[in-house]
C-alpha cells in the first residue's frame, strides 16, 4: 500500500521561504507523478504543480509561476515543494497526491489522485 | 484554463436522501472528470474517475455520470459518513489540473 508522510507544521514570517517534503513508501516512486495541492483555510483545493521524478522539470499552475519550486529525490524517494516570499495568503495546508494516469485501448483517458498525504499547516505570520 | 463550477455551493440533507452534485466544467473536457470526498480535517479521498468509474472500495451508492462540459455525482442513499464536502477535478489538462469549488452535504 502507499503511503505519503510529509513533514511537521510550520511558522513562518512574510517574506520568508518554506519546504515541506512528502515521503512514498509501498509503491514505485519515480514513474508517477507527485502533485502539490493547497487548502486555505475554509477553502477549496488548489492545484501548485507536479512533477514526474524520473522525468524532472515541474509543472506549475500559473499563480504559483516564480514563487513555487517543485522537486524530487528519486534516491530517497522523497518530493519537495518550496514557496518563496510568503505572504498571510500562504496559510495553507498543503498536500503532496500521487496521480496516476488511466488509458484505454491505449489511449490516455486522463489521471486522478489516488494517495495523497496526511496535509503540512504552513502558518504565515509576523 | 479550464474553469470548473459546481451547484449547489452547499445542501442539507437527511441520512437516506438521494443526493446530486453536478459539475460544470468550461469547455468540453470528454470524460476527464473526477470526484473527491473531504471529510473536516482529513485529506480528499478519491470517489470517481473518468466520469464514472468507481474507485476500489468506494460504496457502490455513490455514481458518477456525464460527459463534455455536465457532470453529476449521486449519491443514492445518503449515510451519516457521507456528510463532508464534495469537489470535482478535470484532469482533461493533464499539465494543469483544476478543481471545482466544492460543494458541502450537511445535516438537514
Amino acid at each position: 500500500q502507499v503511503q505519503l508522510v510529509q513533514s511537521g507544521a510550520e511558522v513562518k514570517k512574510p517574506g520568508s521561504s518554506v519546504k515541506v517534503s512528502c515521503k512514498a513508501s509501498g509503491g514505485t516512486f519515480s514513474s508517477y507523478t507527485m502533485n502539490w495541492v493547497r487548502q486555505a483555510p475554509g477553502q477549496g483545493l488548489e492545484w501548485m504543480g507536479g512533477i514526474i521524478p524520473i522525468f524532472g522539470p515541474a509543472n506549475y499552475a500559473q499563480k504559483f509561476q516564480g514563487r513555487v519550486t517543485i522537486t524530487a529525490d528519486k534516491s530517497t524517494n522523497t518530493a519537495y515543494m518550496e514557496l518563496s516570499s510568503l505572504r498571510s495568503e500562504d496559510t495553507a495546508v498543503y498536500y503532496c497526491a500521487r496521480s496516476v494516469s488511466v488509458f484505454g485501448s491505449g489511449t490516455p483517458m486522463g489521471s486522478y489522485f489516488d494517495f495523497w498525504g496526511q496535509g503540512t499547516l504552513v502558518s504565515v505570520s509576523s | 484554463d479550464i474553469q470548473m463550477t459546481q451547484s449547489p455551493s452547499s445542501l442539507s440533507a437527511s441520512v437516506g436522501d438521494r443526493v446530486t452534485i453536478t459539475c460544470r466544467a468550461s469547455q468540453s473536457i470528454s470524460t476527464y472528470l473526477n470526484w473527491y470526498q473531504q471529510r473536516p480535517g482529513k485529506a480528499p479521498k478519491l470517489l470517481i474517475y473518468t466520469a464514472s468509474t468507481l474507485q476500489s472500495g468506494v460504496p457502490s451508492r455513490f455514481s458518477g455520470s456525464g460527459s463534455g462540459t455536465d457532470f453529476s455525482l449521486t449519491i443514492s442513499s445518503l449515510q451519516p459518513e457521507d456528510f463532508a464536502t464534495y469537489y470535482c477535478q478535470q484532469s482533461y489538462n493533464t499539465l494543469i489540473f483544476t478543481f471545482g469549488p466544492g460543494t458541502k452535504v450537511d445535516f438537514k
